[in-house]
């Protein structure tokens, strides 16, 4: 069985700070990588995916997601934050299969001035 | 470009009621999800739809029913709301398989008393 944790369930941190959002995965068989943004009373948007290639994944709002496979981790960085990235962030995992998803816990992400 | 829509986006129940909570969408995608979000446990599925005229079980649908009414309509149905069905509900569709990303609706926050 699949499964999904972010190691911090809140993390605040200063505008202009660079900020590290934790996710490990345990799983039998090859997965794909998924972070989601959840602004406050909106649903989930795709910050960015790993499918294969490059570990090194680039997405929107200047976010980027490393996935390692010997340390089963796929950590969301930020260089430089800003208050409008206050949000949830959901790291997620599924296979190759039917497409379902298996959540982390979330992380809040509070950017202070 | 509507997306995933999700009607209603508030309510409140008395235990023992039953409602449906409607999503449809218009991005011709075949699977659609519903998911249920509560605080510190992420997102879990209740049940999916991996094409049209089918419906499968996901983590939690003790207490759910659904329907796949067509290619875009899927819905969820409470047939004796209890409290702890209290949650705020999302709907997801993606065009299916491990790779693609799901596309959320805003989700519907019912309350049940």
């Amino acid at each position: 069985a699949q499964s999904v944790t972010q190691l911090d369930s809140q993390v605040p941190v200063f505008e202009e700070a660079p900020v590290e959002l934790r996710c490990n995965y345990s799983s039998s068989v090859s997965v794909y990588l998924f972070w989601y943004v959840q602004y406050p009373n909106q649903g989930l948007q795709l910050l960015l995916k790993y499918l294969s290639g490059s570990t090194l994944v680039k997405g929107i709002n200047g976010f980027e997601a490393e996935f390692n496979k010997s340390q089963t981790s796929f950590h969301l960085r930020k260089p430089s934050v800003h208050i409008s990235d206050t949000a949830e962030y959901f790291c997620a995992v599924s296979d190759s299969q039917g497409g379902k998803l298996i959540f982390g816990q979330g992380t809040e992400l509070s950017v202070k001035p | 470009n509507a997306g995933v829509t999700q009607t209603p986006k508030f309510q409140v129940l008395k235990t023992g009621q039953s409602m449906t909570l409607q999503c449809a969408q218009d991005m011709n995608h075949n699977s659609m999800y519903w998911y249920r979000q509560d605080p510190g446990m992420g997102l879990r599925l209740i049940y999916y739809s991996a094409s049209e005229g089918t419906t499968d079980k996901g983590e939690v649908p003790n207490g759910y029913n659904v329907s796949r009414l067509n290619k875009r309509e899927f819905s969820l149905r409470l047939e004796s709301a209890a409290p702890s069905q209290t949650s705020v509900y999302f709907c997801a569709s993606s065009e299916g398989g491990g790779r693609r990303p799901q596309h959320f609706g805003d989700g519907t926050r019912l309350s049940i008393l």
